[in-house]
């Protein structure tokens, strides 16, 4: 079965920084990766996905995420983060083929300083 | 399209009183997951429906939770005896998988549970 790391739980960066948010993967084949966001109060919104080819892919939001095998990573990017990027972040693996049901990461919450 | 719509979407009950989620998943989406979030555990599958068909209810909690899906339109997630422990954000996601891609699933706004 796949399973999914959060290694950091808060994140705090100043607004305009760059981010990073990390991503570790456990699964035996290519998986299917997810990033969602959750804003305060809110359900969980799919920032960007990753199926198959170019291993850097753009999403929503100015994020970007790149799927590295060798280190079974997907960790996510922005260059400049915003206020309101404060938010929990949710990456998500999973398998190809059967039931294709994600398994998602503890999260991790970002806090924007201004 | 209005998305996945949960009601209610704030629930305070006493312990030993039954709770009912319910939730609306988007038009043309054939599954439907229900998760509970909590401090402790994080987001957890709890079951999930294909085509109204309950496919695995391994993450339900125990007995005291049920889940149905009478139509394509409609499910709702049962508490009965509701206990404290209860207590979390209930969200009930939809997706469409086609062909060899997972879609992605789209999630409601939740419904937070208070059992006193």
């Amino acid at each position: 079965a796949q399973s999914v790391t959060q290694p950091d739980i808060h994140i705090t960066v100043s607004e305009g920084a760059s981010l990073e948010l990390r991503c570790n993967y456990s699964y035996g084949a290519t998986p299917y990766l997810f990033w969602y966001v959750q804003s305060p109060g809110q359900g969980l919104q799919l920032l960007l996905k990753y199926f198959s080819g170019d291993t850097l892919v753009q999403g929503i939001k100015g994020f970007e995420a790149e799927f590295k095998r060798s280190q079974s990573s997907f960790n996510l990017r922005k260059p400049s983060v915003h206020w309101s990027d404060a938010a929990e972040y949710f990456c998500a693996v999973g398998a190809r083929g059967g039931s294709y049901i994600p398994t998602f990461g503890r999260g991790t919450s970002l806090i924007v300083h201004p | 399209d209005a998305g996945v719509i949960q009601s209610p979407r704030h629930e305070v009950t006493e312990m030993g009183q039954e709770v009912t989620l319910r939730c609306k998943p988007i038009s043309g989406h054939d599954y439907l997951f229900w998760y509970r979030q909590t401090m402790m555990r994080g987001l957890e599958l709890l079951i999930y429906f294909n085509n109204n068909v309950p496919i695995d209810d391994s993450g339900m909690p125990e007995d005291r939770f049920s889940a149905k899906m009478p139509n394509a339109s409609f499910s709702t997630l049962k508490i009965q005896p509701s206990e404290p422990r209860d207590s979390a954000v209930y969200f009930c996601a939809s997706s469409s998988p086609t062909g060899a891609l997972t879609d992605t699933q789209y999630f409601g706004p939740g419904t937070r549970l208070t059992v006193l």
